[in-house]
């Protein structure tokens, strides 16, 4: 059972647009979301998250949005760099019996940003 | 900056063989994670744990064992290796304190072949 979805397994924008990269998930509980990057060969980095009690967090070129009702977020990346082409995960947790610290994930979104 | 180390970035092993893929991280973090990432998978949570010999199974452990004997050091253990455990595997750690908003910080990973 997929808890956090990325349907989109690949995304193509050129560069300086807006890449609007989309996540959805089941679990009601989830109180804490996040954005993971990873390029090939090493780990995934964190990018940027969101507390459940919000519904905008922004951190320069990259702003993710949550729709607590749709369970639905969305990371944007404007202008969009050569540099962001990578994997994307997002990944929720809830704190509490059950949750601790674990992260479900999803399966990803390849972004690539063309010239 | 976190530090999380892998032993090895690349290793090969027969079926049948006991394999060790270790993991340390140098920031004093309570809790330590192992995942497995496949393609259109996403990253998969085996094991995790919250304090120095504490383990708790993540989502699918079966085949897999861990140790925590210092709360630097997680070892990932395949009781006997099988070809359906190539993959690549990742280590993350995180405080423990904080509640849900702590991300995760990745280590870049190990690529186990089971031949």
């Amino acid at each position: 059972d997929q808890q956090v979805k990325q349907n989109s397994p690949s995304l193509s924008v050129q560069e300086g647009r807006i890449s609007i990269l989309n996540c959805d998930y089941t679990n009601s509980m989830f109180d804490y979301f996040l954005w993971y990057k990873k390029y090939p060969a090493e780990g995934p980095t964190f990018l940027i998250s969101i507390s459940s009690i919000k519904d905008k967090n922004e951190d320069g070129r990259f702003t993710v949005f949550l729709n607590k009702s749709a369970k639905h977020l969305s990371l944007h990346i404007v202008p969009s760099q050569p540099g962001d082409s990578a994997v994307y995960f997002c990944a929720a947790s809830w704190f509490g019996r059950g949750g601790g610290n674990k992260l479900t994930f999803g399966t990803g979104t390849q972004l690539k940003v063309e010239l | 900056d976190v530090k999380v180390t892998q032993s090895s970035r690349y290793l090969v092993k027969r079926t049948g063989e006991k394999v060790f893929l270790e993991c340390v991280q140098d920031m004093d973090h309570e809790n330590m994670f192992w995942y497995r990432q496949d393609p259109g998978l996403g990253l998969r949570l085996i094991y995790f744990s919250y304090d120095v010999k504490m383990k708790e199974k993540g989502d699918i452990p079966e085949g897999y064992s861990v140790s925590r004997e210092k709360k630097e050091r997680f070892s990932l253990i395949l009781e006997s290796a099988s070809t359906n455990q190539t993959s690549m595997y990742l280590c993350a750690s995180s405080p423990g304190t904080g509640g849900s908003n702590q991300p995760q910080h990745f280590g870049d990973g190990t690529r186990l072949s089971i031949l």
